[in-house]
C-alpha cells in the first residue's frame, strides 16, 4: 500500500527566507505527483503537477522536484512571504493499476511566514 | 483554467437529517469525481469515487446508505449524508479529474455541522 510522508509538520520562518517541504511515498510505481496548497477552511489550489517522467517543475518563485526512484519530492518555495502560509500537501496517482487515478496524501506541512 | 463549484460553502443540519452537498465542473468535463473527507488538522481521506452514469465506488470502511453519491451528467456530481449524527459532522471536499491535463481540480469545501 502506498504511504506518503511530510516532513516536517509545521514550519515557521520569517518573511524572506526560502521553504523547502519535503515528501517521500513509499512505491515508485507513480503515475504523477502533485503539490497542492490549502487555506484554513478551504478546498485545494493545485501548485505543481509533476509526471513521473518529469524530474522537475517550475512556476514562478516555486520549484518541485521529483526523484521517483528514491521516493522523494521536494518543494521550494522562493523568498517566502507572509502570503505564503498555508496548509501544503502532495499527492501521488498510482499507475495502471487504478485507472480511475485516486490520489494519496501526506498529512500536510503546516507553514507559517512571519512578517 | 479549471474551476470546480461546490455548494453549500456551510450547513447546519438537526440530527437525523438529510443533506445534499454538489459538486459541479464549470468549464470542463469530469468523467470521474471524488468525494474526500477531512478532519481538522488532518489530511484528506477519500470516501469515494464517483463515474458518470455509473454506481460510484466507495472505499472501505465508508457506508454506502449514508453517503449517497450520485453521478448523473459529467458535470455534476452529489453526495448526500442521509439520517446525518453529530460524527459526521466535517469538512466535505470533492475534486474532478480534468482528462485533458491530468491534473485534479478541487472544490471548495463544505463545512457540515450536525447539531
Amino acid at each position: 500500500k502506498q504511504e506518503v510522508t511530510q516532513i516536517p509538520a509545521a514550519l515557521s520562518v520569517p518573511e524572506g527566507e526560502n521553504l523547502v517541504l519535503n515528501c517521500s511515498f513509499t512505491d515508485s510505481a507513480i503515475y504523477n505527483l502533485q503539490w497542492f496548497r490549502q487555506d484554513p477552511g478551504k478546498g485545494l489550489t493545485s501548485l505543481l503537477l509533476i509526471q513521473s517522467s518529469q524530474r522537475e517543475q517550475t512556476s514562478g518563485r516555486l520549484n518541485a522536484s521529483l526523484d521517483k526512484s528514491s521516493g522523494r519530492s521536494t518543494l521550494y518555495i522562493a523568498a517566502s512571504q507572509p502570503g505564503d502560509s498555508a496548509t501544503y500537501l502532495c499527492a501521488v496517482r498510482k499507475v495502471a493499476t487504478d485507472s480511475w487515478g485516486k490520489l494519496q496524501f501526506g498529512a500536510g506541512t503546516q507553514v507559517v511566514v512571519t512578517p | 483554467g479549471a474551476v470546480v463549484s461546490q455548494h453549500p460553502s456551510w450547513v447546519i443540519c438537526k440530527s437525523g437529517t438529510s443533506v445534499k452537498i454538489e459538486c459541479r465542473s464549470l468549464d470542463f468535463q469530469a468523467t470521474t469525481m471524488f468525494w474526500y473527507r477531512q478532519f481538522p488538522k488532518q489530511s484528506l481521506m477519500l470516501m469515494a469515487t464517483s463515474n458518470e452514469g455509473s454506481k460510484a465506488t466507495y472505499e472501505q470502511g465508508v457506508e454506502k446508505d449514508k453517503f449517497l453519491i450520485n453521478h448523473a451528467s459529467l458535470t455534476l456530481s452529489t453526495l448526500t449524508v442521509t439520517s446525518a449524527h453529530p460524527e459526521d459532522s466535517s469538512f466535505y471536499i470533492c475534486s474532478a479529474r480534468d482528462v485533458g491535463n491530468y491534473g485534479y481540480t478541487f472544490g471548495s469545501g463544505t463545512r457540515l455541522t450536525v447539531v
